[in-house]
Order: C-alpha cells, then structure tokens, then sequence
C-alpha cells in the first residue's frame, strides 16, 4: 500500500532538547511538506521540499529545521529554540501537476509534547 | 496572498439533518479549493476539490461543493447527516505561482446528534 508514514505516534521530550520527526512516502511525489496543528488554528505551514536537496520555508519556520536527501524522506528537528513546541505535526506530500496544485496527501501525525 | 474563512468553529446537526459549512476565500488568482476531513488524532482525508470547469463538485462520504466565484465561496454540504460524519472539518485554498501551498481555513468542528 502506497502512504505516508510518520514515526513514532506520540513523542515526548524534556525542554531544551532537540527532536526529529520521521516522514516517509512510498507515492513516488516530488513535493513534501511539513504543518503544525493547534486547537482553533487550523494548520500551519512550517517548511515545504519540492524536489530533492531543495526547501524553503514556510509561515512559522523559526526554531524548525528540515533536510531532505531523498525524494522518499522529508524529517522535520524541532530545535531547543522553538518556543512552544508542543503540537500535533503533520506531513504532507503532493505531485506538483501540471498547473502547479494538485490535492496534498497527509500522514497520520505525530502528537510532540515537551514538558 | 490568500486566506481562508471558515465561519463557526463548531455545528451541530440532528442525525439525517442537512449539513453545511461554511467556507469563504480570498485570493488575487483563481484559486484551487479544498476540503479535508479529520478524525481524532489522525492525519487529513481529501473530501472533494475545485480546481477548473463545472462549480458543482462532488467527493466522497455524499458530500458535495458548490464553487461561487461572485461569493467567494466553497461551502460543503451533505443532505442528510450520519453518525460517522461527526468530525472536524478543513477549508483550503491553492492558488498557481504559491508553489502549490496550501492555506488552510481554523477548521469547523461537526458534531451530529441523535
């Protein structure tokens, strides 16, 4: 079956330490993308890759960093710097389309709560 | 830029009730729109989309969009409600040269009663 998988489900962390999130697509899509969820604010773009070893950032970058070395792989590090990291993140991925926009496909989440 | 107004937060309809939520966009381009379910702790699910030629659109779940350039509106609608639509649901919108972003709307809780 051909997804996105992001791991672990929930993820706990001590303040001032830094944590990876694992997305992982088998869809063969060029472009990934990277949201945060919080209560009444719908969803945030954090950082998006639309092709390999090239991203840019989003609306909320700041305390994020991102790599992405291969097409199927697209790991998000909430740094110490992040001021409130405590969310539920979502990854995305989408073929471009011809016209540029096509539908996005989303992972299951993975709930960080840092304390 | 482009922005997305979901208005009401939270709708409650009696089971077998007609549902609508309420979406209202803004964008300088003609935009592609969306919308996405979520259940609890779980990732999106595409419901239907706009993107060009007719305004009526229909996705899954017997839920359906209705394009209104001259309202700048996507509302969603379903005729009757059932126990499994109770979920929270998003507004996005794409317009070309954004890189195929998305702009998400703050999402309307559905509750669906007995």
């Amino acid at each position: 079956d051909g997804g996105i998988t992001q791991s672990p489900k929930y993820l706990f962390r001590k303040e001032g330490q830094n944590v990876t999130l694992s997305c992982e697509q088998n869809l063969n899509h060029d472009a990934m993308y990277w949201y945060r969820q919080d209560p009444g604010q719908g969803l945030r773009l954090i950082y998006y890759s639309q092709i390999v070893n090239d991203f840019q950032k989003g609306d909320i970058a700041e305390g994020y960093s991102v790599s992405r070395e291969k097409k199927e792989s697209f790991p998000l590090t909430v740094t110490s710097a992040q001021k409130n990291p405590t969310a539920f993140y979502l990854c995305a991925s989408s073929i471009p389309g011809q016209g540029g926009i096509t539908e996005q496909y989303f992972g299951p989440g993975t709930r960080l709560t840092v304390t | 830029a482009q922005s997305v107004t979901q208005l009401g937060s939270h709708v409650s309809v009696s089971e077998g009730a007609l549902v609508l939520l309420r979406c209202n966009y803004s964008s300088s381009v003609p935009p592609y729109l969306f919308w996405y379910v979520q259940y609890p702790n779980q990732g999106l699910q595409l419901l239907l989309k706009y993107t060009t030629g007719a305004t009526l659109v229909k996705g899954i779940n017997g839920f359906e969009a209705e394009f209104k350039k001259s309202e700048t509106s996507f509302h969603l609608t379903k005729p009757s409600a059932h126990m499994s639509d109770a979920a929270e649901y998003f507004c996005a919108v794409s317009a070309t040269g954004g890189g195929n972003k998305l702009t998400f709307g703050t999402g309307t809780q559905l509750k669906v009663e007995l």
